[in-house]
């Protein structure tokens, strides 16, 4: 149990298109979801927390315009990088807080990493 | 806010060796505290958790024991195996008052040889 799924695993694209990743709760409903980018042999960074029905909550530094979160429903959570540049190129993970059971214990998505070329 | 220090890497053992990766957190108050371990090219897995002081957290022969003396929770495997070869991160709530926002230790990698 407590599977989350992210879609794509990989994407490629071009410099100033956007992309959109999704985040889903397999087996149980998420009124939260974090997202997180990580970079290469480094930890997780949080970017966001994506609550259902309402706006995301974007840590500093991140840009709210740049990195669209909508989370509308109990089970998906989607990250939409806008115009896409070089040094958006990551490793982006979700994870998801089950609305019940541990509610401390975060399921990590297993990750979409990010190309812009 | 809250914040933890994790054992730099990498780190390489033999299979069967005893494996020890230190964490120390700064804390206020006595949140949960986690090892989350991330195989590659994939997100992150729960390993274990403790949830207050004292309390051992155990999954698949990993343990760790959330120690408040020391401000400690330090991973430890009796014999490791090649399948255990990951990235190892400490984490905890980012403040006391919130269970659910984590902060991650730097991540240490494992790799265990044959």
């Amino acid at each position: 149990g407590a599977v989350v799924s992210q879609h794509p695993s990989r994407v490629i694209c071009k410099s100033g298109t956007s992309v959109k990743i999704e985040c889903r709760s397999l087996d149980f409903q998420a009124t939260t979801m974090f997202w997180y980018r990580q970079f290469p042999k480094q930890s997780l960074m949080l970017m966001a927390t994506s609550n259902e029905g309402s706006k995301a909550t974007y840590e500093q530094g991140v840009e709210k315009d740049k990195f669209l979160i909508n989370h509308a429903s109990l089970t998906l959570s989607t990250l939409t990088v806008t115009s896409a540049h070089p040094e958006d190129s990551s490793f982006y993970i979700c994870s998801a807080l089950p609305q019940r059971g541990y509610p401390d214990t975060q399921y990590f998505g297993p990750g979409t990493r990010l190309t812009v070329l | 806010g809250n914040s933890v220090t994790q054992m730099e890497g990498p780190v390489t053992l033999s299979e069967e060796a005893f494996l020890t990766i230190n964490c120390t957190y700064t804390a206020t108050g006595y949140p949960s505290l986690f090892w989350y371990v991330q195989y590659p090219g994939e997100g992150l897995q729960l390993l274990l958790k403790a949830t207050k002081a004292d309390d051992k957290g155990s999954n698949k022969g990993f343990e760790a024991t959330y120690r408040k003396e020391t401000t400690s929770f330090h991973l430890e495997k009796g014999s490791v195996q090649v399948s255990d070869s990951a990235v190892y991160f400490c984490a905890l709530p980012i403040s006391s008052g919130s269970a659910r926002q984590l902060t991650f230790g730097s991540g240490t990698q494992l790799t265990v040889l044959p």
